[in-house]
């Protein structure tokens, strides 16, 4: 069993599109992250939710829209598509803060 | 502010040679630390951590890491590096209470040559 899983894998958009990516882990923990990676592999924290609860908003367009309908699952819906866009979105989650985090398998977003 | 170091972008070894990978950080207490791994394409994988105690930690795979307070450094050791370790290797971060918020290195490939 994949233990965090994020779908899907590869997408490839229009500018000016609407999109999600799916997150969901099924090991009880009550945090989960959104981590954008761009092209020179640099990890950064867009969001993060404990328990349903937004606790980490980082400085992140509003096109980018986090949602939790419940502790295992954590989806990321971004309007307007831009080029910039393009990258490698991880999800992760952690038991606790200061805990190792489990990585998804990543998402690359195309935006043409 | 906050952040973690790493000055090595790209380094080479030769398969069976030994391996050392830098990673600074500056915090304002000592923080949890982490090694991660990221092969082609996957996400990352933990290979060790450091929250108390005992300066140099294993983790899996063959890899060390050495804690030196007094230089605010958590090197990535390994005695005989393997083909297999060619990905890119990240050192991480993370607040001992409350914040969630794990700060990431920028990473060093890393190329093992036959």
């Amino acid at each position: 069993d994949t233990a965090v899983s994020q779908t899907p894998k590869y997408l490839v958009t229009q500018m000016g599109n609407d999109k999600s990516i799916k997150c969901e882990q099924n090991l009880g923990h009550d945090t989960m992250y959104w981590y954008k990676q761009d092209s020179k592999k640099f990890l950064k924290i867009m969001f993060s939710y404990n328990n349903k609860e937004l606790i980490i908003n980082e400085t992140v367009p509003n096109r980018f829209s986090p949602k939790s309908p419940d502790k295992a699952h954590l989806n990321l819906h971004i309007n307007s598509l831009e080029l910039g866009d393009s990258a490698v979105y991880f999800c992760a989650s952690s038991r606790a803060s200061g805990e190792k985090l489990f990585f998804g398998s990543g998402t690359q977003l195309s935006v043409l | 502010a906050q952040s973690v170091t790493q000055p090595d972008i790209h380094i080479t070894v030769s398969e069976g040679a030994s391996l050392e990978l830098r990673c600074n950080y500056s915090y304002g207490a000592t923080p949890y630390l982490f090694w991660y791994v990221q092969s082609p394409g996957q996400g990352l994988q933990l290979l060790l951590k450091y929250f108390s105690g005992d300066t140099l930690v294993q983790g899996i795979k063959g890899f060390e890491a050495e804690f030196k307070r007094s230089q605010s450094s958590f090197n990535l050791r390994k005695p005989s590096v393997h083909w297999s370790d060619a990905a890119e290797y990240f050192c991480a971060v993370a607040p001992t209470s409350g914040t969630y918020k794990y700060i990431f290195g920028t990473g060093t490939r890393l190329k093992v040559l036959a």
